[in-house]
């Protein structure tokens, strides 16, 4: 069974400063990994994915994550944080072989103080 | 254009009461999902239809019913809502074959009195 666990509900940090949104997948099979943002009464928006080769990945708006395997884990950063990043931002997992099954976790609420 | 959209966007109803959150996507996808995000922002996923057949169904209550007329469409009915039904309530579409990317729909918040 996939799941995900998200440390720490509520993250702050000023504006220019590093943003680390922390993410630990649990997955019995090879998994794939996503981090979608959900802004203030909107959607989830994807903002990258893993799934094979390089274990860094790059998405939109200057975030990246790395997987690491043996830490089961999928950290989201930027380096230098804007005020339009405020949002939520939740971490998913799904497995290889099923596809449709996204799991997600509880969703970290990133405040960018000016 | 928009990708996946839902109607209501809120909806303030009485309990008891029945009532239908419409979704449709434009994006060409062949499975839809319903999925509910409650006050502490959890989201957990209800259903998913492939090419009109059910797929998921996650011990929800059986008062919620998916609807698919068409692989566009997905509608989500409630009967005899609770006051526990109050969330809101998030409508995807992704395409089988592809790395599972679900694109969301901005979500109808449903208030039960």
């Amino acid at each position: 069974a996939q799941s995900v666990t998200q440390l720490g509900s509520h993250v702050s940090v000023s504006e220019g400063a590093l943003v680390l949104l922390r993410c630990n997948y649990s997955s019995s099979v090879p998994p794939y990994l996503f981090w979608y943002v959900q802004y203030p009464n909107q959607g989830l928006q994807l903002l990258l994915k893993y799934t094979t080769g390089a274990t860094l990945v790059k998405g939109i708006n200057g975030f990246e994550a790395e997987f690491k395997k043996s830490e089961t884990s999928f950290h989201l950063t930027k380096p230098s944080a804007h005020m339009s990043d405020a949002a939520e931002y939740f971490c998913a997992v799904s497995d290889q072989a099923g596809a449709n099954n996204l799991f997600f976790g509880t969703g970290t609420r990133l405040t960018v103080i000016p | 254009d928009t990708a996946v959209s839902q109607t209501p966007k809120y909806l303030v109803t009485q309990m008891g009461n029945d009532k239908s959150i419409k979704c449709e996507q434009n994006l060409g996808h062949d499975t839809m999902y319903w999925y509910k995000q409650d006050s502490k922002k959890f989201l957990k996923i209800m259903f998913s239809y492939n090419n009109k057949e059910l797929i998921i169904n996650e011990t929800v209550p059986n008062r919620f019913s998916p609807k698919s007329p068409d692989k566009a469409h997905l509608n989500l009915h409630i009967n005899s809502l609770e006051l526990g039904d109050s969330a809101v309530y998030f409508c995807a579409s992704s395409q089988v074959g592809t790395i599972n990317i679900q694109y969301f729909g901005a979500g109808t918040r449903l208030s039960v009195l």
